[in-house]
């Protein structure tokens, strides 16, 4: 059983377009929540951390929905930059990477 | 810039011919990790150090050993390699080894085996 579950997409997006994906966690127990973008060929660099009430960074919302079991990222205003993958490990002491959502913003 | 440092960058050897690899942190960092990633998959943690405590996952092939002689570095050490091994190696620290811990990777070391 997969610990994460993402949809890996590719999502193409226009620039300037609202996109969302979600991450489906399996361990209950799960307390802490992060949203990682990782480049291609680069290593993966933390994005933001996801709290209980939702967080929200710029362009950028998490949300957690514990009682479904999934965090989301929302991205608003999409820039060409943020073409990556996005990783969100599944947490208990160790990190358990999903295969992460590809993200194609294009001009 | 404190950081976590991988070398080499690019790292080339043959079928069987053991290779280090190694990971350097200026975070002072009490948790070290090392992830292998192969093209469009999850990183795969394969062991971590918690202090000079080591943790193995249980997937993780014997092939693989690790060393932390010290809290600043960390090595890989593929035994012999195989041509399934080849991808990216990352490195990671952490504070500690608590649920809310945030991890921070290195750059890789991308791996070729001929």
């Amino acid at each position: 059983r997969k610990e994460v579950e993402q949809d890996p997409g590719p999502f193409n997006v226009p620039e300037g377009a609202t996109v969302a994906f979600n991450c489906t966690y399996s361990n209950s127990a799960s307390q802490s929540f992060f949203w990682y973008r990782q480049d291609c060929r680069k290593e993966p660099k933390l994005l933001m951390s996801v709290y209980s009430s939702g967080n929200e960074d710029g362009r950028f919302t998490a949300q957690l929905n514990r009682a479904s079991q999934y965090i989301s990222l929302l991205i608003r205003d999409s820039k060409l930059s943020d073409s990556a993958t996005y990783l969100c490990p599944n947490t208990g002491n160790q990190f358990y990477f999903g295969t992460g959502t590809s993200l194609t913003v294009i001009p | 810039d404190a950081m976590v440092i991988q070398n080499p960058r690019y790292q080339v050897t043959q079928f069987g011919k053991p290779v280090t690899l190694s990971c350097s942190q200026t975070l002072n960092h009490n948790v070290m990790y090392w992830y292998q990633q192969k093209s469009s998959q999850a990183p795969k943690l394969l062991f971590h150090y918690y202090d000079k405590d080591f943790n193995n996952e249980a997937d993780t092939p014997d092939n693989f050993q690790s060393r932390r002689p010290n809290t600043s570095f960390c090595f890989l050490d593929i035994r012999s390699p195989g041509l399934g091994d080849a991808a990216m190696y990352l490195c990671a620290t952490s504070s500690g080894q608590g649920i809310r811990e945030t991890q921070y990777f290195g750059p890789g070391t991308r791996l070729l085996v001929l």
